[in-house]
């Protein structure tokens, strides 16, 4: 079955921090992508970063990356710096074809 | 702007009314996908189109729902004799098609069935 696991239901970390928010996956097709969106109070969805099932190099985008751990099937993603504009609801994705499976989320609050 | 548009944002109807929603997606994107998205939850896709062909409806999706995209431009989703269990935010997506496929979203109608 395709799947994907986010653990963290919330999270509170210090402004200026580091933080990574947990993803794992599950699937047996060779090809895939994953992506991670953010889900603020607004309720749009932005796209932050992505990562391909054959991407040799963990992929960045700014204060963003995301730790691929192929063998682990674990797609964490690092915020780095974290500002009080990255309180938001963060969601894992697996693509699958033309499918999006998406986790439940992580709910990140930066604290000042 | 050239983001994804929706309309309308909230949508507030009684229950067995039927209701219709519209996404404008980015111009040049060829693929148009639905969802859905109950609160604390990540979305659920719905269907997605190639240019104007519906290719794929989820098993989630209900005879009471059926979704256009006449000219292969923007996309209309409707929902016929409202339930409250419709009540969800519902977003339009974009994308290219290419292998990345990063999807672009819109800001999502908000309906509320009273």
């Amino acid at each position: 079955a395709q799947k994907i696991t986010q653990t963290q239901p919330g999270m509170f970390v210090q402004e200026k921090e580091a933080v990574t928010l947990d993803c794992t996956y599950d699937t047996s097709d060779p090809s895939y992508g994953l992506f991670w969106y953010k889900q603020p109070s607004s309720g749009e969805m932005i796209f932050l970063i992505y990562q391909g099932s054959y991407d040799q190099q963990n992929a960045t985008e700014g204060r963003y990356s995301l730790n691929f751990q192929k063998a682990r099937k674990s797609a964490n993603l690092v915020i780095s710096a974290s500002q009080l504009g990255d309180s938001a609801m963060y969601f894992c994705a697996m693509r699958v074809n033309y499918q999006l499976i998406w986790g439940a989320g992580t709910k990140l609050i930066i604290k000042p | 702007d050239t983001g994804v548009s929706q309309d309308p944002r909230h949508k507030i109807t009684k229950r067995g009314q039927n209701v219709t929603f519209r996404c404008d997606p980015i111009s040049e994107h060829n693929r148009l996908y639905w969802y859905r998205q109950t609160l604390g939850q990540g979305p659920e896709f719905l269907t997605y189109f190639q240019n104007e062909a519906q290719l794929e409806k989820s098993r989630l999706l209900s005879d009471r729902f059926s979704a256009e995209r006449p000219k292969g431009s923007f996309s209309t989703l409707e929902i016929q004799r409202t339930e409250q269990g419709d009540s969800a935010m519902y977003l339009c997506a974009s994308s290219t098609g290419s292998r990345e496929e990063k999807l672009f979203f819109g800001s999502g109608t908000q309906l509320s069935v009273l």
